[in-house]
């Protein structure tokens, strides 16, 4: 099937240890996105990578960090995990900027909770 | 600062009834919206989109309008299903921007 898949879809770490959530989309798409979405369901940017590269970085803490070994993954590798960290993470990705339906296609999201 | 918001959290409506979301949005330099339908346990899902230069886009069952005179978007469904009922996020994009802005969303339910 075509889609944005992320793994694992649930996560349950302590407070310090350090976890990846990967990312993979097979729409074809050159770029990919991780949003963050809280307990009020607020969803928000984090990262948006182009063809590899980082093109937005909002404000998050240097702790996460995403990394693109191809235009087609999107991985984000969170360090000395917070109990602040705890949310649904979701990793998308669109077709290139001003073209036709150049919506954000959505993976099913991983529940990172920190104990 | 700039943002998408939503004027109502929750709605409630009886089943076969039409449905109206509605959206407040801040940055006059959006030039795409777009609605997503989040279940329970799932990522957004795209419903329907408009650009700026439209004021009215029709898709199966659902309808985006947008007033750009006041900044305003909203969703309508027709004769609304016990499967409509999710929460619905609108969304902005700037121009030159990649990434999307989201509103905070509102609960459908929907009444048998």
């Amino acid at each position: 099937d075509t889609a944005v898949s992320q793994t694992p879809k649930y996560l349950v770490t302590q407070m310090g240890n350090d976890k990846s959530i990967k990312c993979e989309q097979n729409l074809g798409h050159d770029t990919m996105y991780w949003y963050k979405q809280d307990s009020k369901k607020f969803l928000k940017i984090m990262f948006s990578y182009n063809n590899k590269e980082l093109i937005i970085n909002e404000t998050v803490p240097n702790r996460f960090s995403p990394k693109s070994p191809d235009k087609a993954h999107l991985n984000l590798h969170i360090n000395s995990l917070e109990l602040g960290d705890s949310a649904v993470y979701f990793c998308a990705s669109s077709p290139p900027y001003g073209g036709a339906g150049t919506e954000a296609f959505f993976g099913q999201g991983t529940r990172l909770t920190v104990v | 600062g700039e943002s998408v918001g939503l004027h109502l959290p929750t709605l409630s409506v009886q089943e076969g009834d039409n449905s109206i979301i509605n959206c407040a949005y801040s940055n006059s330099a959006s030039d795409y919206f777009i609605w997503y339908k989040q279940e329970s346990g799932k990522g957004p899902q795209f419903i329907i989109d408009i650009r700026s230069n439209m004021d009215k886009r029709q898709g199966q069952r659902v309808t985006v309008l947008l007033n750009k005179t006041v900044k305003h978007l909203s969703l309508q469904i027709a004769a609304t299903q016990p499967g409509d009922s999710a929460v619905y996020f609108c969304a902005e994009r700037k121009t030159g921007r990649r990434a999307l802005t989201f509103g905070s969303g509102t609960r459908l339910q929907v009444q048998p």
